[in-house]
């Protein structure tokens, strides 16, 4: 079956403009993550929903940022009035549960960079 | 503070040769720790997970706790082990990940 799928694979932002990411999870996958990637750094945990509830927003480093999973499935990452520390790849992940037992499935990312 | 530590941001050896990729955490609790992968051109993928105790693609972890650390090891490195590894720790339902080490296998 299909894997973790995310759109655009690369952006290019002009400092100050808005962006929306959009991952497509697993289907029937509960739960869904969104993880930034500095260059040489390891992901860092942004937000988590299971089902269309955000249960954890606490990695959120500003209010620019905002995810919504309205239906439970598509999730999109918005950041609003971009800035060059924006630059980084964003990734998605789902899972069937939130435990340990559950594996992340991860998706390609999404690269932006912000000139 | 929930932590995980790669000291090493590459490591270069020899095909044939053992490898032994550090990672320590810092967690007040009992730890439930991974190992993922990313080849290159290659989404991360889950390699192993300690409560599995399992060994993949001749991979194996131990978790010591008395040292607050669960290494990577391989007994014979294989050029296709050449990838990023990273060592990540579930906490509050989130995975923390170190920084990560780049392993080069050379022929």
């Amino acid at each position: 079956g299909a894997g973790v799928s995310q759109s655009p694979r690369y952006k290019v932002a002009k400092r100050g403009q808005d962006v929306a990411l959009r991952c497509d999870p697993i289907s029937g996958h509960v739960s869904l993550f969104w993880y930034q990637q500095a260059l040489g750094q390891g992901p860092e945990f942004l937000t988590y929903f299971q089902n269309e509830a955000q249960l954890d927003k606490s990695g959120l480093p500003s209010d620019r940022f905002f995810a919504e999973r309205p239906e439970g499935s598509v999730s999109t990452l918005k950041i609003q009035r971009t800035q060059q520390e924006d630059s980084a790849v964003y990734l998605c992940a789902s899972s069937s549960d939130r435990g340990a037992y559950n594996e992340q499935f991860f998706g390609p990312g999404t690269r932006l960079t912000v000139l | 503070a929930q932590r995980v530590t790669q000291p090493e941001k590459l490591l270069s050896v020899f095909k044939g040769a053992p490898v032994e990729l550090k990672c320590n955490y810092s967690y007040s609790g009992s730890p439930e720790l991974f190992w993922y992968v990313q080849y290159s051109r290659q989404r991360l993928q889950l390699l192993l997970r300690h409560i599995s105790r399992e060994s993949i693609k001749g991979f194996t972890a131990d978790l010591n706790k008395g040292e607050t650390s669960f290494h990577l090891k391989k007994p014979f490195a294989q050029e296709e082990d050449s990838a990023m590894y990273y060592c990540a720790l579930l906490g509050g339902g989130k995975l923390i990940f170190g920084q990560g080490t780049e392993l080069s296998v050379k022929p």
